[in-house]
Parts: structure tokens; C-alpha cells; sequence
């Protein structure tokens, strides 16, 4: 069975600096990947995906994702974290059982961001 | 804006009731998808409806089913409420091509059983 595990449940960066939340899935087969941002209360927001391809992938507000086979990574990256990245980040894999196209995410990062 | 509209934004139930949740898909999209997310959790997937029937389930007993209509909306009902099922409710629409599992979320619906 597919799972993804997200190894930081918290994560503080000051306004600013770099950011890199880490993502490890596993899956049997070719991974499709996705990266979603969720502020309190919000649904979820699509930053990014990777279905095949450059394995870097760009997304919105400034965040781009690196797929890595070797590690079966797929880490998040921004050069500069502004206030308004705070939110929650959840890595997820896209997965077909049966007839059935379902995402099966990690259990999230919240993103702490000082002034 | 997903376009993906769930209905109503909160809820407070009596353990052992019934509640029905309701999405509005975003426009070109006929599968549906729905997903549980407990307080401090990642979202796990529920079911998913494509063609007004369910293709898929989750771990989640059957007194959690649901609903597609001809126009793509869809349902979520659950009977006999339990103290766990307190969660946020989050409907995922997307286009079935392929293996293109992109999906785009409603706001959700927070449901408390007290």
C-alpha cells in the first residue's frame, strides 16, 4: 500500500530565510505527486505536482519541488519565506486502486514564519 | 477559486444522528471525491463517484455513503454518529482523463458530534 510520510510536524523559519519541507512516499509504481497548502479553517490549495518529466518542478507563490527516485523524496522549497506562507503543508501521492483515482497524503507540516 | 463549493460551512450533531453534507463540483468536472480530515491529521480519502456510482472506497464503515447526481454534485451521509467522526469534510472534484488524479478542494464542512 501506498504512504507518505512527512517527518516534520512543526517547522519555525524567520521571514525571509529559505525553506525546505521534506517529503518521503512510497509507492509501488510511477508516482504522481502534489504539494497543497492549507491556512486555517481553508480547504486545500494546489502549489504544485509532478506527473513525469523535469523532476524540477515550479509551482505558485514562489515554491518549486524536487523529485528524487533514488530517495523517493519530493521536497518543497522557497528561497524566501514571506509572512503569508504560514500555513499548514500537506505532501500527498496520487494513486489508482480499481477505478478509483484517490490521493493519499502525509500527515503535514505546520509552516511557522517569525517576523 | 476552486469553484468547488461544500454546504454548510459548520455543523453540530448529537452522537447517533444523521447528517448529510453536500459539495457542488466545479464546472467540467464528473468525478468527486471525499475526503476526512481529523484535527491534526493529513485528509484520508472516503470514497470517490464517477458516473453517479462509487468507484472506490476507503477504510470507512458503510454507514458513511454518499451520492452523485446527474449534474455532478454530490452527498456525503453519515448515520449513527460517533464522537470520532468529528472532523473537517473536504470534496475533491477533477476531470477522470487518464491517471490525472489533480483534484481541487472545497472549503470544507467542520462537523462536531458532541
Amino acid at each position: 500500500a501506498q504512504s507518505v510520510t512527512q517527518p516534520d510536524i512543526h517547522i519555525t523559519v524567520s521571514e525571509g530565510a529559505s525553506l525546505e519541507l521534506r517529503c518521503n512516499y512510497s509507492y509501488g509504481a510511477t508516482p504522481y505527486l502534489f504539494w497543497y497548502v492549507q491556512s486555517p479553517g481553508q480547504g486545500l490549495q494546489l502549489l504544485l505536482k509532478y506527473f513525469s518529466g523535469d523532476t524540477l518542478v515550479q509551482g505558485i507563490k514562489g515554491f518549486e519541488a524536487e523529485f528524487k527516485r533514488s530517495q523517493s523524496s519530493f521536497n518543497l522549497r522557497k528561497p524566501s519565506v514571506h509572512w503569508s506562507d504560514a500555513a499548514e503543508y500537506f505532501c500527498a501521492v496520487g494513486v489508482v486502486e480499481g477505478s478509483a483515482r484517490q490521493l493519499t497524503f502525509g500527515s503535514g507540516t505546520q509552516l511557522t514564519v517569525l517576523p | 477559486e476552486t469553484g468547488v463549493t461544500q454546504s454548510p460551512t459548520h455543523l453540530i450533531k448529537t452522537r447517533g444522528q444523521q447528517v448529510t453534507l453536500r459539495c457542488s463540483s466545479q464546472s467540467g468536472h464528473n468525478t468527486v471525491s471525499w475526503y476526512q480530515q481529523a484535527l491534526g491529521q493529513g485528509p484520508q480519502f472516503i470514497f470517490q463517484y464517477y458516473r453517479e456510482e462509487e468507484n472506490g472506497r476507503g477504510n470507512f464503515p458503510p454507514r458513511f455513503s454518499g451520492l452523485q447526481f446527474p449534474n455532478y454534485s454530490s452527498e456525503l451521509n453519515v448515520n449513527a454518529l460517533e464522537l470520532d467522526d468529528s472532523a473537517l469534510y473536504l470534496c475533491a472534484s477533477s476531470v477522470r482523463t487518464g491517471v490525472n488524479t489533480e483534484a481541487f478542494f472545497g472549503q470544507g464542512t467542520r462537523l462536531t458530534v458532541v
